[in-house]
């Protein structure tokens, strides 16, 4: 069981907007580390898509959005494209277990 | 162009040894930290081991600590896994992975654990 807690599955339809929650806890994200997402497509090695809490690395599209509030933090994905199809990851650390954790993955569909 | 190779990766028994390297090229290697992540088949990310820049700090998930040891060749711009008592559940494509956040991921090197 991961340390943070992400919806296995989410779905949308192309154009929509969906978001992707990454829930911890007091050790983790609600002590004020940053909260990191990544994109994996089947067979291929996971990609960075945001980086501390809200911010893209180069080249990732503006439609990919990231916050952070409390305890918890969501990817957002505007006007959704058939090629966002994949799963998503949060990545944050734990102090009480001196460990960087993932979340268990979020798979999105784009219907 | 950045680049993370893998290798090392293979069959070995319960209980067994295995090392794993990762070969960095295309940035100043001794500048950054380095991640060790793996993940097992059809299951999600799980990260295993952190080294930083010059190898004084080490982390290690729980379920690996005491039993992988995380290295790095600064000369030789390489990372390693030194992975003993391996058991059904270390099985799975193992990932180097550079600085965190985990900007540049290498391709992964496949251990598979079985008698």
């Amino acid at each position: 069981q991961s340390v943070l807690t992400q919806p296995p599955s989410v779905s949308g339809a192309p154009g929509q907007r969906v978001t992707i929650s990454c829930s911890g806890s007091r050790s983790d994200i609600g002590a004020g580390y940053d909260v990191h997402w990544y994109q994996q497509f089947p067979g291929t090695a996971p990609k960075l898509l945001i980086y501390a809490n809200n911010n893209r690395p180069s080249g990732v599209p503006d439609r990919f959005s990231g916050s952070k509030s409390g305890t918890s933090a969501s990817l957002a994905i505007t006007g959704l494209q058939a090629e966002d199809e994949a799963d998503y990851y949060c990545q944050s650390f734990d102090r009480s277990l001196s460990a960087w954790v993932f979340g268990g993955g979020t798979k999105l569909t784009v219907l | 162009e950045v680049q993370l190779v893998e290798s090392g990766g293979g069959l070995v028994r319960p209980g067994g040894s295995l090392r794993l390297s990762c070969a960095a090229s295309g940035f100043t290697f001794t500048d950054y930290s380095m991640n060790w992540v793996r993940q097992a088949p059809g299951k999600g990310l799980e990260w295993v081991a952190f080294i930083n820049s010059d190898a004084t700090t080490m982390y290690y998930a729980d379920s690996v600590k005491g039993r992988f040891t995380i290295s790095r060749d600064n000369a030789k711009n390489s990372l390693f896994l030194q992975m003993n008592s391996l058991r059904d559940e270390d099985a799975a494509l193992y990932y180097c992975a550079r600085h965190t956040p985990c900007d540049y991921w290498g391709q992964g090197t496949l251990v598979t654990v079985s008698s």
